[in-house]
């Protein structure tokens, strides 16, 4: 069964700085990841999807890269602002409509 | 604009009620789902619909019932709600699933069930 992690599950940085969000699964015959965000009391918003074919996906200051072999996956944001505070999620399509495993998400806050 | 959107946003049920949330989306999307979200847990699969008249359980499936009778609309039932059921609970819809379709997701449902 797929199992996916995002350390830390909160974090905290003062605004301009670059971080990066982590995203590990279990098992590496997946088809796409997404990353999405989402804002207090709203929907999941997709920010980028990489193909299991593909090493990165890039958007604006969003930079999302894929290592199927480790098993893991990143989020660069460039340049934090506080506009980008909110909860990052990853999801892992392991082939099929049922067969999309979510992260628990990591709870970002940019200070400014 | 509309994308995917739910109704109502807000519901408080009491134990033993029953109560119906409505998804519609306008992308023309043949796959539909239902998921449910909880504090320190990923989104988990309620249902899902891969074309108008079709159903599927998911990974969380008891005590709830759906119905796609019309392609652009997917409506999760709950017959007699229990407190475990109080949760957050998105629609989403996808195009045909190629491996490389995004998920977009409605605005969700808090439901409290006392």
């Amino acid at each position: 069964k797929q199992e996916v992690t995002q350390i830390p599950a909160a974090l905290s940085v003062p605004e301009g700085e670059n971080l990066v969000l982590n995203c590990s699964f279990t098992d590496s015959a997946i088809y796409n990841l997404q990353w999405f965000r989402q804002d207090p009391g709203k929907g999941l918003t997709s920010l980028l999807l990489i193909q299991s074919s593909q090493r990165e996906q890039t958007s604006g200051r969003l930079n999302a890269s894929l290592d199927k072999s480790s098993g893991r996956s990143t989020l660069y944001i460039a340049a934090s602002q506080p506009g980008d505070s909110a909860t990052y999620l990853c999801a892992v399509d392991s082939g099929g409509y049922q067969k999309v495993t979510f992260g628990t998400g990591t709870k970002l806050q940019v200070i400014p | 604009n509309a994308g995917v959107t739910q109704t109502p946003k807000f519901r408080v049920l009491k134990t033993g009620q029953s109560m119906t949330l409505l998804c519609a989306q306008d992308m023309n999307h043949e796959y539909m789902y239902w998921y449910r979200q909880d504090p320190g847990m990923g989104l988990r699969l309620i249902h899902y619909s891969v074309g108008e008249g079709t159903t599927a359980k998911g990974e969380v499936p008891d005590g709830y019932n759906v119905s796609r009778l019309k392609k652009q609309n997917f409506l999760l039932g709950l017959e007699s709600a229990a407190p475990s059921q109080t949760s957050v609970y998105f629609c989403a819809s996808s195009d045909m699933h190629r491996g490389n379709e995004k998920l977009f997701f409605g605005s969700g449902t808090q439901l409290s069930v006392l």
